[in-house]
């Protein structure tokens, strides 16, 4: 079964507006990350948030994990048009096995 | 550009060539990765390389053969496909397995006609 699933699968906002997005997942993790894709392109990293750790932030980017609900979430501040792309959670359940386990993503649109 | 670097990055071939996918990264990193990514659905994990040795192959079927040389280096043989192979293939790269987040290069658009 898919261990993240992201909520929305779509979301558009205007430019300037912040928008989140969610993330479930289903077994114990080591930390869990964010990546952002545009179209048909690699995956860029934004952030790692450790199983210990409860909200992480950098940039404009602001990550909450709870571990005993399964849940992260992904909020971007002040959106620019530049934020338009997918959004992906990965789960590392750590021990080095299974690599990275990947959602669907979140289409997000920022509307100029 | 990432660090990891993809060629092709569009392949079209038929289903009774054979064509190999190349993946290379200068990062220093120790472990490898190939993922399937087709539309609508959760990237796949396919096979991980760690320190040239490979840990994981997550049943991927045998028309699909993966190489890694070197740390540096990691292919992807492709022979027999079928048209449902169609989809972008994407490496990546990591410090080790179990540490950080992972560098992916572009893709390789691949269509099996």
């Amino acid at each position: 079964s898919q261990q993240g699933e992201e909520d929305p699968q779509a979301l558009s906002i205007q430019e300037g507006e912040n928008a989140t997005m969610n993330c479930s997942y289903k077994t114990s993790i080591n930390n869990l990350q964010w990546y952002r894709q545009n179209s048909g392109r690699g995956l860029v990293h934004l952030i790692l948030i450790r199983s210990n750790e409860r909200e992480k932030h950098s940039g404009r980017l602001r990550v909450t994990l709870d571990t005993s609900k399964k849940s992260s979430s992904l909020l971007i501040t002040a959106s620019r048009a530049a934020d338009t792309a997918s959004y992906f959670c990965a789960t590392d359940k750590g021990g080095g096995a299974d690599g990275l386990t990947f959602g669907k993503g979140t289409h997000l649109i920022i509307q100029p | 550009e990432t660090g990891v670097t993809q060629t092709p990055r569009h392949l079209v071939m038929g289903m009774t060539n054979k064509k190999s996918l190349k993946c290379e990264q200068h990062l220093g990193h120790n472990a490898m990765y190939w993922y399937k990514q087709s539309a609508k659905k959760p990237l796949e994990l396919m096979f991980v390389y760690s320190l040239e040795e490979r840990v994981e192959n997550n049943s991927v079927p045998s028309r699909f053969s993966p190489e890694c040389p070197n740390s540096s280096h990691l292919f992807l043989h492709l022979h027999t496909l079928q048209p449902e192979d169609s989809a972008l293939y994407l490496c990546a790269s990591s410090q080790d397995r179990s540490v950080g987040g992972y560098t992916f290069g572009s893709g390789t658009r691949l269509t099996v006609v």
